[in-house]
């Protein structure tokens, strides 16, 4: 049974940094990746990017260039999502999301972390 | 801004029929997804590539897509279909995905 769990709520101040993990079990962690999509209070889902944890390979859109890194540790199955330079705005739920086997024209996401909060305040 | 555009609510009575349209130049080319959320949780796939329908989803959905338009339909709504759908795909240079600005479907 394919799980992926999410690391608990944090709180920052402005300007620090914030790490997500996501621990994946019940199938091989290399072959799928990953992505992180955020939801701010009362708003809808923003995608924060990818990675492939099979070669470490990421993508992120351009909102989250130089701000966002997604790294992965495949000794544990785990992926890690870093957030910089937090603003009010970053407050969010953050999800890691499985996409699964598809074809070039169609991608969806078959199994999601629970979530993790993340606020940022002074 | 999203490149894919939603209506913000729809109603429908229970037991009848409802559309939910997802609009944006890149499903022309790529299929769309769609997600259930309910309040408090993540996110559940519900549909994908336009038509096929996840183990354990009822089949009162369906999907279909024409032209820039990806619709999934809810035949004989739940009280328990109440929730916010999303709409997803890649955006039109291929290389993101993007997500749809989402739909509150509200079930009287």
């Amino acid at each position: 049974q394919v799980h992926l769990v999410q690391s608990g709520a944090e709180v920052k101040k402005p300007g620090a940094s914030v790490w997500v993990s996501c621990k994946s079990s019940g199938y091989s962690f290399t072959n799928y990746y990953i992505h992180w999509v955020r939801q701010a209070p009362g708003q809808g889902l923003e995608w924060l990017g990818q990675i492939n944890p099979n070669n470490g390979d990421t993508r992120y859109p351009q909102k989250f260039q130089g701000r966002a890194t997604m790294t992965r540790d495949t000794s544990m199955n785990t992926a890690y999502m870093e957030l910089r330079g937090l603003t009010s705005d970053d407050t969010a739920v953050y999800y890691c999301a499985r996409l699964a086997f598809g074809s070039r024209i169609s991608s969806h996401f078959d199994h999601w972390g629970q979530g993790s909060l993340v606020s940022v305040s002074s | 801004s999203s490149e894919l555009t939603q209506d913000p609510a729809v109603s429908v009575a229970l037991g009848q029929t409802v559309r939910i349209t997802c609009h944006g130049d890149s499903l022309r080319i790529y299929y769309a997804s769609w997600y259930q959320q309910k309040p408090g949780q993540a996110p559940i796939l519900v549909m994908y590539a336009k038509d096929n329908r996840p183990s354990g989803i009822p089949d009162r959905f369906s999907g279909s897509s024409s032209g820039n338009t990806a619709s999934l339909t809810i035949t004989g709504a739940q009280a328990e279909d109440e929730a916010d759908y999303y709409c997803n795909s890649r955006d039109s240079s291929g290389y993101h995905l993007v997500f749809g600005t989402g739909t509150k479907v509200t079930v009287l």
